[in-house]
């Protein structure tokens, strides 16, 4: 059965600064990997998808990683703003006869002080 | 608009009631899911569709049933509720066969008492 653990829990830092947010899973026969954001009391908003071929995409301040062999992923965040502050999740989604999965990480809040 | 809704966005009941959470997207998507949210558990798959006739149980699918009703619905009940159906339901659809990315409704939160 996937496992996504997230690391750290929580994260608080002031603005500007770069920060990493960690995931691991445990089975690496997966087909991508998506990194969401979720606001209080909203839905979860797409940031980025990795396919299991690529090591890594970008969008704006954001990037995101790809080691599908040691089963890891990172968000990178650069110039963080107190805007970023969200709950970010990572979700990997099954390959093979699984096909159409999302497994859930519990999440990484994140707080950016002025 | 958005392009995928969720309908109550909040709703409180009593245990034993029969509720129906109610899911519709715009986006021309054929594949729709049903997930729930619980604290300390993260996001659970609760029922998935391919396609208005292919409907499959997620990994916590028991004391729910789902209809897809047409290719832009997809409604969740709960027959008959429980206080451990308390949670926040998402609905979500993905249309790309190669990437499946998946968009999420704004949610839809639960109390039953």
């Amino acid at each position: 059965k996937q496992e996504v653990t997230q690391i750290p829990a929580a994260l608080s830092v002031p603005e500007g600064e770069n920060l990493v947010l960690n995931c691991s899973f445990t089975d690496s026969a997966i087909y991508n990997l998506q990194w969401f954001r979720q606001d209080p009391g909203k839905g979860l908003t797409s940031l980025l998808l990795i396919q299991s071929s690529q090591r890594e995409q970008t969008s704006g301040r954001l990037n995101a990683s790809l080691d599908k062999s040691s089963g890891r992923s990172t968000l990178y965040i650069a110039a963080s703003q107190p805007g970023d502050s969200a709950t970010y999740l990572c979700a990997v989604l099954a390959g093979g006869t699984s096909y159409g999965k999302l497994t859930f990480g519990q999440g990484t809040i994140l707080t950016v002080h002025p | 608009d958005a392009d995928v809704t969720q309908t109550p966005r909040n709703r409180i009941t009593k245990t034993g009631k029969r509720i129906m959470l109610e899911c519709s997207q715009t986006k021309g998507h054929d594949r729709m899911y049903w997930y729930r949210q619980d604290p300390g558990l993260g996001l659970r798959l609760i029922y998935y569709s391919f396609d208005v006739k292919d409907i499959n149980k997620g990994e916590i699918s028991d004391g729910y049933s789902v209809s897809r009703q047409a290719q832009a619905k997809f409604s969740l009940s709960l027959e008959s509720a429980i206080p451990n159906q308390t949670a926040l339901y998402f609905c979500a659809t993905s249309g790309s066969l190669v990437s499946n990315e998946q968009f999420f409704g704004p949610g839809t939160r639960l109390t039953v008492l």
